[in-house]
């Protein structure tokens, strides 16, 4: 069972408007969520997270949203840029289990077009 | 670099063949994960070591596959047997103890293609 869920397998925008990924999960259980960036050929990078206590978090031009009553979180880039086009992962862990381990959605192929 | 780094980053083998990847990671982070994605699919856990201790195992981690973490430093994820079904990008991540073990920092990944 998919317990982390990016319905959107793409995103395509122009240059300087604004991304939106999208991410739901299932599990009541999960309290801190995360978002990875990954390029082709390369590991995902963390890019922001957050916790279930916060509705939001901002780190420059990325700010993250959660709804824990509709257990939707999402990804804000504003404004976009060419370097942004990679694959985006929702994960989700919960802090209060013993492995540490993240759950991660399928991902997002985020375009932005020049 | 202090980053998470992963060796070899691709390796080409035959089924039935044993494969073995290497991953250091951050130097003072005490917490280290194996993941595997396949095409198409995020990354799934594997196993998780604390320090030398290998804390838990995913089920998709089948006999044929062993992790270990001598020292607690490096660690190493071998698969006996291969089987094209084990063809993915094999990724390590590490993290810290105390308020920063929430994000994990992953390498590069290896990415295995059994023939």
């Amino acid at each position: 069972d998919q317990q982390v869920k990016q319905n959107s397998p793409s995103l395509s925008v122009q240059e300087g408007r604004i991304s939106i990924l999208n991410c739901d999960y299932t599990n009541s259980m999960f309290d801190y969520f995360l978002w990875y960036k990954k390029y082709p050929a390369e590991g995902p990078t963390f890019l922001i997270s957050i916790s279930s206590i916060k509705d939001k978090n901002e780190d420059g031009r990325f700010t993250v949203f959660l709804n824990k009553s509709a257990k939707h979180l999402s990804l804000h880039i504003v404004p976009s840029q060419p370097g942004d086009s990679a694959v985006y992962f929702c994960a989700a862990r919960n802090s209060g289990g013993s492995n540490y381990k993240l759950t991660f959605g399928k991902g997002t192929l985020l375009t932005v077009n020049p | 670099d202090t980053g998470v780094s992963q060796n070899p980053r691709h390796k080409i083998t035959k089924r039935g063949q044993n494969v073995t990847f290497r991953c250091d990671p951050i130097s003072e982070h005490n917490r280290l994960y194996w993941y595997r994605q396949t095409l198409g699919q995020g990354p799934e856990f594997l196993t998780y070591f604390q320090n030398e201790a290998q804390l838990e195992k995913s089920r998709l981690l089948s006999d044929r596959f062993s992790a270990e973490r001598p020292k607690g430093s490096f660690s190493t994820l071998e698969i006996q047997r291969t089987e094209q079904g084990d063809s993915a990008m094999y990724l390590c991540a590490s993290s810290s103890r105390g308020q920063a073990s929430q994000e994990q920092f992953f390498g590069p990944g290896t990415r295995l293609t059994v023939l």
